[in-house]
């Protein structure tokens, strides 16, 4: 079976940074997605990595290192309207999606 | 550009009935796949269709199927109801198999009674 693990929940302020680890162990690579799904809505996508480093999309960065089958979400200067769940996939080898149960993040006042 | 659009948004179903919900992606993506949500299990992954053909399958039971359409619209059916069907049953459209990101519907709620 395929194992992508992530933490379930994670408390921040508003303004502050916050770092969402994923850790997979999955039968084969084809690069990691990361999605936010807000309550009762579509997952939207944030990232993409398949070669190992960093991604910075504004506000949004996601690093990957694929010799440690690890990559991490980083949200920075956070809003109240970040406060989602966020989802950690990898895609296989047959190009299947398989992805981790999510992190609930909250942003506090 | 239109989004994915799934339809019907909400259906209650009773159990050992069965049902088709169906999924228009976005113009021009030729890959539709489908995932069910569940609080327990998260999003796991059904089918994946391309050019009317299956492509991919994950873990589920015969009882669901699914099919794609030459415009690439696709529908999934489950069939004989269980209690534990019910769940958010989302599809998902990219251009063609590869890479680039997918983009979900919002998604059909299925509630078994």
């Amino acid at each position: 079976g395929q194992n992508i693990d992530q933490p379930t929940e994670m408390t921040a302020t508003e303004g502050a940074i916050v770092q969402i680890n994923c850790t997979y162990q999955t039968s084969g690579f084809n690069g990691l997605f990361w999605y936010q799904q807000h309550a009762g809505e579509a997952p939207t996508f944030l990232s993409y990595n398949v070669l190992d480093g960093l991604e910075e999309k504004g506000r949004f960065s996601s690093f990957l290192s694929r010799s440690k089958g690890y990559s991490y979400l980083l949200l920075k200067e956070l809003q109240m309207k970040d406060s989602a769940s966020y989802l950690c996939a990898v895609r296989l080898d047959d190009y299947k999606l398989s992805f981790g149960a999510g992190t609930t993040v909250t942003v506090r006042a | 550009k239109a989004g994915v659009t799934q339809t019907p948004r909400y259906l209650i179903k009773t159990r050992g009935q069965q049902v088709t919900l169906s999924c228009s992606p976005i113009s021009g993506h030729r890959s539709v796949s489908w995932y069910q949500q569940t609080p327990g299990q998260g999003l796991q992954f059904l089918f994946e269709y391309f050019s009317e053909t299956q492509r991919n399958k994950g873990n589920f039971p015969g009882r669901f199927s699914g099919r794609q359409f030459s415009n690439s619209r696709s529908e999934m059916n489950v069939s004989t109801l269980e209690l534990g069907d019910s769940a958010l049953y989302l599809c998902a459209s990219s251009p063609d198999l590869g890479n680039q990101p997918q983009h979900f519907g919002d998604g059909t709620r299925l509630s078994i009674l």
